[in-house]
């Protein structure tokens, strides 16, 4: 039973353009909520977060929206850019616990 | 500082056989996940290590164990290997506190034949 899910396994984007990438979640006790990326041959990196208390957080070109009433949250990427191509990770986690839980990602490419 | 190295790289094993992987995590990290990530799995959590002791698991069968040493570092051993074995093994660090960013090593890729 997947808790978090990334229901597009792929999306391709012109560069400067925006990407939005989707995460829905299905516990309600998740509070906070990350986002990884992944290029091929490394392993994930931080790439931003947001707690439940908040509905949006910004850092550069990437900002996360956090919907709760929906139980989804999306990463927009503004302008897109050819090193964004990677795949993204979603995750989610709550206040009691050590370990995230982990959606099976989104490949993004960006075209030149 | 360095950052979570995972040895070695690459492993090919066939089946019936063993496999053990290490992790050092990032100098003060306390704490040391595994997972496993197969094409369109995602990653899926192995086990946690905290202090030497496993702290979280996930749902994989008992084939997949793993220990922690005084200094933090971890392996992950695989017994009777199975074809659908074959992954990339991710380890991810923290200090050890709820809620801390994990790091991740670049991982093991493993190919079981």
């Amino acid at each position: 039973d997947q808790q978090v899910k990334q229901n597009s396994p792929s999306l391709s984007v012109q560069e400067g353009r925006i990407s939005i990438l989707n995460c829905d979640y299905t516990n309600s006790m998740f509070d906070y909520f990350l986002w990884y990326k992944k290029y091929p041959a490394e392993g994930p990196t931080f790439l931003i977060s947001i707690s439940s208390i908040k509905d949006k957080n910004e850092d550069g070109r990437f900002t996360v929206f956090l919907n709760k009433s929906a139980k989804h949250l999306s990463l927009h990427i503004v302008p897109s850019q050819p090193g964004d191509s990677a795949v993204y990770f979603c995750a989610a986690s709550n206040g009691g616990s050590y370990i995230p839980t982990f959606g099976r990602g989104t490949s993004l490419i960006v075209h030149p | 500082k360095a950052g979570v190295t995972q040895t070695p790289r690459y492993l090919i094993k066939t089946r019936g056989q063993q496999v053990t992987l290490s992790c050092s995590p990032i100098s003060g990290h306390r704490s040391v996940s595994w997972y496993q990530q197969t094409p369109g799995q995602g990653l899926q959590f192995l086990f946690e290590y905290f202090s030497e002791t496993q702290r979280n698991k996930g749902n994989f069968p008992g084939r997949f164990s793993g220990r922690q040493f005084s200094n933090s570092r971890s392996e992950m051993n695989v017994s009777t290997l199975e074809l659908g074995d074959s992954a990339l093994y991710l380890c991810a660090s923290t200090p050890g506190a709820k809620g801390d960013i994990q790091y991740f090593g670049a991982g093991t890729r493993l190919s079981v034949l």
